[in-house]
């Protein structure tokens, strides 16, 4: 079974600062991991995926992630906060087998930026 | 290009009515997913269709279902409904392979009263 664990439901940065949402999965295949964003009352948009290329991924809006396989994670970074980034954020997983097409999800992370 | 595009974006039910949600992918896709969305169980996995087979399908009870048209187009229908059923319906379209992008549309909110 995969699943995807996002520590920190919630985490506050100033703005300017660095932002960091951690991201690990437990995968008995290699998987695909994706980013996404959700703001108030709209759907998800994608911010990054990694489908095993380079294990540095980058994505809009200044966002990257690293894929490490040794720690299991897929963690999001972004060198500097801007006001605009408070939004929720998810990371979801597919396994990269035959047969599954579905995204599995963490629980996601509210991201607040502090002026 | 138009991205994925649902209807209607929000309803009110009640208790035992049932509801049809629509979906339009990206042109092209076909795939077509759909999650639900609470704030309790996060986003789960409803089901998946490709060229109108089910292919995936999630743990929900029978009273959910879905199909998916010729044309890519998809509906979810839930049957019965139920005060735990309020929650936000994503749809998500695809080319329909693991690794390819998957876009969701706005949502649909369903309020069950």
């Amino acid at each position: 079974a995969q699943s995807v664990t996002q520590l920190g439901s919630h985490v506050s940065v100033s703005e300017g600062a660095l932002v960091l949402l951690r991201c690990n999965y437990s995968s008995s295949v290699p998987p695909y991991l994706f980013w996404y964003v959700q703001y108030p009352n709209q759907g998800l948009q994608l911010l990054l995926k990694y489908t095993s290329a380079a294990t540095l991924v980058k994505g809009i809006n200044g966002f990257e992630a690293e894929f490490k396989k040794s720690e299991t994670s897929f963690h999001l970074t972004k060198p500097s906060a801007h006001m605009s980034d408070a939004a929720e954020y998810f990371c979801a997983v597919i396994l990269s087998g035959a047969g599954s097409y579905q995204l599995t999800f963490g629980k996601g992370t509210k991201l607040s930026v502090i002026p | 290009k138009a991205g994925v595009t649902q209807t209607p974006r929000y309803l009110i039910k009640t208790r035992g009515q049932q509801v049809t949600l629509s979906c339009s992918p990206i042109s092209g896709h076909r795939s077509v997913s759909w999650y639900q969305q609470t704030p309790g169980q996060g986003l789960q996995f409803l089901f998946e269709y490709f060229s109108e087979t089910q292919r995936n399908k999630g743990n929900f009870p029978g009273r959910f279902s879905g199909r998916q048209f010729s044309n890519s187009r998809s509906e979810m229908n839930v049957s019965t409904l139920e005060l735990g059923d309020s929650a936000l319906y994503l749809c998500a379209s695809s080319q329909g392979q693991p690794g390819n992008t998957i876009y969701f549309g706005e949502g649909s909110w369903l309020t069950v009263v």
